[in-house]
């Protein structure tokens, strides 16, 4: 079975400092992990993704996410919060079994202080 | 943004009435999702087709239905619809390689 869980429902960064939102999955399989951000009133957009490549998957907006297989976390961090990053973020992983249902955490919500 | 268009995209209802929810693809995707978001539960799989009719449900399926006659519209439909129902309805879609694209959103209330 497949589960994902965000550590964190609500981070607040200052802008310009570094940013850290935490997800941790459970998979059966080798998993395929996703981290979606949605602005407000908007749909939702894909950062970035790992697929069993390079474990530092770098996305848009300069986000990356590390996969540590040791520790099933696949945090996402950016060395410098801009204004326009706040927003929610959910981390996602993969069912591989027919369809690639994907399952999705609970959020976090991004907020940056000026 | 990939073609895919959601109808309505806001819908207010009275409890116990049909409610029937359109995606529509201009991609020729094989996957299409529904799901519903909510505060504190993220986003949550209602139902899913993985080609023309052929679906599955998901965590919450119950109390929704879908049907999916030509591989561009995945329709949902609330049989009767509830307060609890009320939410944010996501479509999304894909092709083999996993990535997801979504729709813009239905907000659906149910009074």
């Amino acid at each position: 079975a497949q589960s994902v869980t965000q550590l964190d429902s609500h981070v607040s960064v200052s802008e310009g400092t570094p940013v850290l939102l935490r997800c941790n999955y459970s998979s059966s399989y080798s998993p395929s992990l996703f981290w979606y951000v949605q602005h407000p009133n908007k749909g939702l957009q894909l950062l970035l993704k790992y697929t069993s490549a390079a474990t530092l998957v770098k996305g848009i907006n300069g986000f990356e996410a590390e996969f540590k297989k040791s520790e099933t976390s696949f945090h996402l961090t950016k060395p410098s919060a801009h204004m326009s990053d706040a927003a929610e973020y959910f981390c996602v992983v993969s069912a591989r079994e027919r369809g690639g249902k994907l399952i999705f955490g609970q959020g976090t919500e991004l907020s940056v202080k000026p | 943004d990939a073609g895919i268009t959601q109808s309505p995209r806001h819908k207010v209802t009275e409890t116990g009435t049909p409610v029937t929810l359109r995606c529509h693809q201009t991609e020729n995707h094989r996957y299409m999702y529904w799901y519903r978001q909510d505060p504190g539960h993220g986003l949550r799989l209602i139902h899913y087709s993985y080609g023309v009719k052929d679906t599955d449900k998901g965590e919450v399926s119950d109390g929704y239905s879908v049907s999916r006659s030509k591989t561009e519209d995945f329709l949902l439909t609330l049989e009767s619809a509830t307060s609890s129902q009320t939410s944010v309805y996501f479509c999304a879609i894909s092709a083999l390689n996993e990535k997801l694209f979504f729709g813009s959103g239905t907000q659906l209330s149910v009074l």
